[in-house]
């Protein structure tokens, strides 16, 4: 089984630009998460869709949005690059959003560094 | 509202060294706990879960029990690697309509030959 892919590994910016990251969960899977690994360490949640819709949003401006596409991958998509976006970020999939125990497996990231 | 609390590393230890990273959670009605494990340059993953009070997780020789009374759910090992060496997750799922997982700050874990 192909576990979640994030596309692509790493990449550089300048301020001001604008960033998109892809993310294709493993099969049969419908939520899909983001979150942003500042400082090598803490998980800060940015966005969960399921289903193709947007259903929870963490405390993160406008600038940062997604979208999830029929087949359930995804994109995170940040506007005017700041400094601090500088960061890994990490896509996550799991099965069903109805239980409680259900595990996130998470892919590799995508190590953004913005100049 | 939820949150999950875990102790602030770095911990160091030698090798065959018994491991314990504590982890308290606070949550409405019974939450799922999990632990996950972050080598260096890579996601996230599930290291073990528990589901309900007094289960036990494991796996990789790592265990942790749910425990509701102290609301905790400490990470222990009996012998410690080098390989083990990696940053660990505590967190919890609890589907209340909206946000799911909620995880610690993490716990940088550096084990010396």
């Amino acid at each position: 089984e192909a576990g979640v892919t994030q596309s692509p590994t790493h990449l550089i910016k300048t301020r001001g630009q604008q960033v998109t990251l892809r993310c294709s969960p493993i099969s049969g899977h419908t939520s899909v998460y983001w979150y942003q690994q500042a400082l090598g360490l803490g998980l800060q949640f940015l966005l969960w869709y399921d289903e193709g819709e947007e259903r929870n949003r963490g405390n993160f401006p406008p600038r940062f949005s997604g979208r999830q596409f029929p087949n359930y991958s995804s994109e995170l998509n940040v506007n005017a690059l700041e400094l601090e976006d500088s960061a890994l970020y990490l896509c996550a999939s799991s099965w069903t959003t109805w239980t409680d125990n259900s595990p996130l497996h998470f892919g590799n990231g995508t190590r953004l560094t913005v100049t | 509202g939820n949150s999950v609390t875990q102790m602030e590393g770095p911990v160091t230890l030698s090798e065959e060294a018994f491991l314990t990273i504590n982890c308290t959670y606070t949550a409405t009605g019974y939450p799922s706990l999990f632990w996950y494990v972050q080598y260096p340059g890579e996601g996230l993953q599930l290291l073990l879960k528990a589901t309900k009070a007094d289960d036990k997780g494991s796996n990789k020789g790592f265990e942790a029990t749910y425990r509701k009374e102290t609301t905790s759910f400490h990470l222990e090992k009996g012998s410690v690697q080098v390989s083990d060496s990696a940053v660990y997750f505590c967190a919890l799922s609890r589907n209340t309509g909206g946000f799911k997982t909620i995880f610690g700050a993490g716990t940088r874990l550096f084990v010396k030959a």
